[in-house]
Formats: C-alpha cells, sequence, structure tokens
C-alpha cells in the first residue's frame, strides 16, 4: 500500500543550527503534501500545505521564514526549520493523499512515521 | 469548519468492542467524518471515513446518525495494540479545497488486558 516516508526520524541539533525533514511518497504521487506539529500531550497541529511547483500555505500564526518548506517533486517534500532554538523542539509529521487513485479530495491521507527533533 | 467532540479518554476490555462516539453538530452536507489513530510517538494511522452511510472494513466500522451530527467508531474485538489515541475528524474544504485535516483532541482508548 501506499507509504510515506520520513528521514530523518530523530535529530538533535545546536540551537541556532538548521534541520532539514524530508518527506517522500513512496509509490504515487502527490501535488500536495501536509506538514504538522506535535508538542508532548497534545494534538497535531497544522503548519502548512505545501504544493508541488509553487508556494507552501501557511496556517495563521506559523512563521514561513522560520520553517521553509520546498515541494520540487511530486514525491519529495522538505521542511527545514531555520535558526532552531530549543521552543522548537517537536514532533514533526508530513503527510499526503494518493491523488490519482483516489482523485478530488475524499481519500485518504497517509502519515509518516513522524521525526522528533530536539533542539539543545 | 466544521469542529468534533470526543471524550478525552476510555477504556475497553480486550477482546470486548470498543464504541467510541463523536458529535460533530455542526457538519455540512458535503463533509466526510474520518477516523484516525495515533500509537504513541507514530503517526496517525487511517481508519476509516463515511459521508452518510455506514462503512465496514477489516479494522473497524462507522456509524454516522442519520442527521450526521454525531458518530460511532466500532473495532469490534479490541487488542492490546488497539491503546492509541483515536480522532474524528470532519474534513475540511478549504479556498484551495486541498482536503487538508485539522485534528481536535481526540479519544485515549486504554484496552485493558
Amino acid at each position: 500500500g501506499a507509504v510515506v516516508s520520513q528521514h530523518p526520524s530523530r535529530v538533535i541539533c545546536k540551537s541556532g543550527t538548521s534541520v532539514k525533514i524530508e518527506c517522500r511518497s513512496l509509490d504515487f504521487q502527490a501535488t500536495t503534501m501536509f506538514w504538522y506539529r506535535q508538542f508532548p500531550k497534545q494534538s497535531l497541529m497544522l503548519m502548512a500545505t505545501s504544493n508541488e511547483g509553487s508556494k507552501a500555505t501557511y496556517e495563521q500564526g506559523v512563521e514561513k521564514d522560520k520553517f521553509l518548506i520546498n515541494h520540487a517533486s511530486l514525491t519529495l517534500s522538505t521542511l527545514t526549520v531555520t535558526s532552531a532554538h530549543p521552543e522548537d523542539s517537536s514532533f514533526y509529521i508530513c503527510s499526503a493523499r494518493d491523488e490519482i487513485r483516489w482523485g478530488g479530495n475524499t481519500g485518504e491521507l497517509f502519515f509518516g512515521e513522524g521525526s522528533r527533533l530536539t533542539v539543545l | 469548519d466544521a469542529k468534533t467532540t470526543q471524550p478525552p479518554s476510555m477504556d475497553c476490555a480486550e477482546g470486548r468492542a470498543a464504541n467510541l462516539p463523536c458529535n460533530h453538530s455542526t457538519i455540512s452536507g458535503n463533509e466526510y467524518v474520518y477516523w484516525y489513530r495515533q500509537i504513541h510517538s507514530q503517526g496517525p494511522q487511517y481508519i476509516i471515513h463515511g459521508l452518510k452511510n455506514n462503512e465496514t472494513n477489516e479494522m473497524a466500522s462507522l456509524i454516522i446518525t442519520e442527521d450526521r451530527k454525531s458518530s460511532t467508531l466500532i473495532l469490534p474485538h479490541a487488542t492490546l495494540r488497539d491503546t492509541a489515541v483515536y480522532y474524528c475528524i470532519v474534513r475540511v474544504f478549504g479556498s484551495s479545497n486541498t482536503g487538508k485535516l485539522i485534528f481536535g483532541q481526540g479519544t485515549t482508548l486504554q484496552v485493558k488486558p
């Protein structure tokens, strides 16, 4: 079945550095991917919608210059946390939909396994 | 956006059916009800979705009331591996109609031996 893969699954970095997280759809094409963030014991919060070949759409309150999203191909979206600080430590999850199989907007979203970022 | 209300937690005995309720009284006629679950420290897993008819798959059954203001997810024979947070989500139609999902707080289901 369709699988969404994230890399890395865990990353530790120093404050002030930038971290890139990759999200790949393994056996389907996705013109749209979604990035979520989840803090401990909280629900998933949608950060942005990643659109292949165009700019991402950010949710209110999410800094687009802080969280850079690139969706250069139909199977890859990347999230870069720039100048990371300890408060950016979180679980980042991406998702995508098999639009060719389902069409429209009714099909299931497949989620990656998440990437846990720890900023020291 | 239609919002959902779920009990924060539920317990279920192993082998018994788990019935997870969800209220979505402001749902629009063309919005679907989705159920996902998240096992600790993993990405969410799709379970089932429906519009107005009851649905069943290998994982669960979804019962939607006739007025569509509430639904129930049924896990027919819960196992310990079904312990997770279960999210009932009504799909959002944004201006770009991208089908993004907005998660609420969900129900933490604890399956006990």
